[in-house]
């Protein structure tokens, strides 16, 4: 059973609007949550992260919000670039960093 | 030069072999992972080490095997291909020293085909 999902597999942006990519969970015991992303022939790269323990976390154009409650992160891109343009793929683990779960990604396409 | 390095980068198969997949890192991380990635279902842990002698099963390790040759090598190995097994494949690290485990570093990939 998938713990982590990213229900959209695609989204399109206008070049220079945000982008707002979403991910939901079901583990309640996940303690941190990470964004990477992916261009074609490419391992992941990872992007930003945030503690659980928090609910908001930015890194220049890159904003991570966390929902507790509702079990759902998402990421913000303001604003968006043509070389954003790729998978973008987030991922759940515990305090032990042991094991990672990964959602089935978004392909985000950002229309110059 | 690429930190972490996966050999071959493509490999096609056939039902019954066996396979090895090797990755090596010159990051100096003591955790290594191997993942899968298929089409829909997003990337998934086979399995991880912490190190040479610290070796763990993930989320689908069954028909799998691995070996930590050393704190900078970590092969995957298919001791029986099956088509099932025809995915992309993704070895990662990460490191406990900085205090940034979480923050994963990939490899390019191995493409395996099993016919």
């Amino acid at each position: 059973d998938q713990q982590v999902k990213q229900n959209s597999p695609s989204l399109s942006v206008q070049e220079g609007r945000i982008s707002i990519l979403n991910c939901d969970y079901t583990n309640s015991m996940f303690d941190y949550f990470l964004w990477y992303k992916k261009y074609p022939a490419e391992g992941p790269t990872f992007l930003i992260s945030i503690s659980s323990i928090k609910d908001k976390n930015e890194d220049g154009r890159f904003t991570v919000f966390l929902n507790k409650s509702a079990k759902h992160l998402s990421l913000h891109i303001v604003p968006s670039q043509p070389g954003d343009s790729a998978v973008y793929f987030c991922a759940a683990t515990s305090l032990t960093g042991n094991q990672f779960y990964f959602g089935t990604g978004t392909s985000l396409t950002v229309i110059p | 030069d690429a930190d972490v390095t996966q050999t071959p980068r493509n490999r096609i198969t056939k039902t019954g072999k066996r396979i090895m997949l090797e990755c090596s890192q010159t990051k100096g991380h003591d955790r290594m992972y191997w993942y899968r990635q298929d089409p829909g279902l997003g990337l998934r842990l086979i399995y991880y080490s912490f190190d040479v002698k610290d070796i763990n099963k993930g989320e689908i390790s069954d028909g799998y095997s691995v070996s930590r040759q050393a704190q900078a090598k970590f092969s995957l190995s298919l001791e029986s291909a099956i088509p099932n097994q025809t995915a992309l494949y993704f070895c990662a690290t990460s490191d406990t020293g900085t205090g940034k485990v979480y923050e994963q570093y990939f490899g390019p990939g191995t493409r395996l085909t099993v016919t």
